[in-house]
């Protein structure tokens, strides 16, 4: 089966850098998935990481070590808009998407 | 931007009855897919249709649900006899090369079992 671990809840401070871990253990693998989910709304898409390294896209970075089964996302220069659940989604190849219990992000000024 | 759009935003229904929820997804993507979300807990999975026909479902995914594709632009999600226990916020999703490319989901419909 697949299994993925992330921090219920974590804070940090408006214009502080965060970075919001993931481990996961699985038979298979395609790659990993960050999706944010604000309150009441829909998860929406911020990155996929097929190989090894790092990933930027703006304010967002995501990190992937296959050999670790480990993934982090990076948030840089934090703003208020910023607090919301981060979803690391595994694919596994063989199953239909993971979902993680999301990381619940607060930003305080 | 392409959006998936999902009707009605709210459902309260009684035990026992039959809802249909209805999503329109993104025109070019194949691939459509429910989740729900219980509050306060994770995105399950509960089906995937492709080609017309159901690629993957979940356990979840029991006799009591069934999905449809009735003509090329909706896809519905129908309960036949509801229980309180599915009660949630049900997501339509479509992508346009399957698990491989990223979900774009629609607003949730909040159903209500009471």
């Amino acid at each position: 089966g697949q299994n993925i671990d992330q921090p219920t809840e974590m804070t940090a401070t408006e214009g502080a850098i965060v970075q919001i871990n993931c481990t996961y253990q699985t038979s298979g693998f395609n790659g990993l998935f960050w999706y944010q989910q604000h309150a009441g709304e829909a998860p929406t898409f911020l990155s996929y990481n097929v190989l090894d390294g790092l990933e930027e896209k703006g304010r967002f970075s995501s990190f992937l070590s296959r050999s670790k089964g480990y993934s982090y996302l990076l948030l840089k220069e934090l703003q208020m808009k910023d607090s919301a659940s981060y979803l690391c989604v595994l694919n596994s190849g063989n199953t239909p998407l993971v979902f993680g219990k999301g990381t619940r992000l607060s930003v305080i000024a | 931007e392409p959006e998936v759009t999902q009707t009605p935003s709210h459902q309260v229904t009684q035990m026992g009855q039959e809802v249909i929820l209805r999503c329109v997804p993104i025109s070019n993507h194949l691939y459509f897919y429910w989740y729900r979300q219980i509050l306060g807990q994770k995105v399950e999975f509960l089906v995937s249709f492709y080609n017309n026909e159901i690629s993957e479902k979940s356990e979840i995914f029991d006799d009591q649900f069934s999905v449809e594709r009735p003509d090329g632009s909706n896809f519905t999600l129908k309960i036949r006899s509801t229980k309180l226990e599915d009660s949630a916020m049900y997501f339509c999703a479509s992508s346009d090369a399957g698990s491989n490319s990223p979900l774009h989901f629609g607003n949730g419909t909040r159903l209500t079992v009471t």
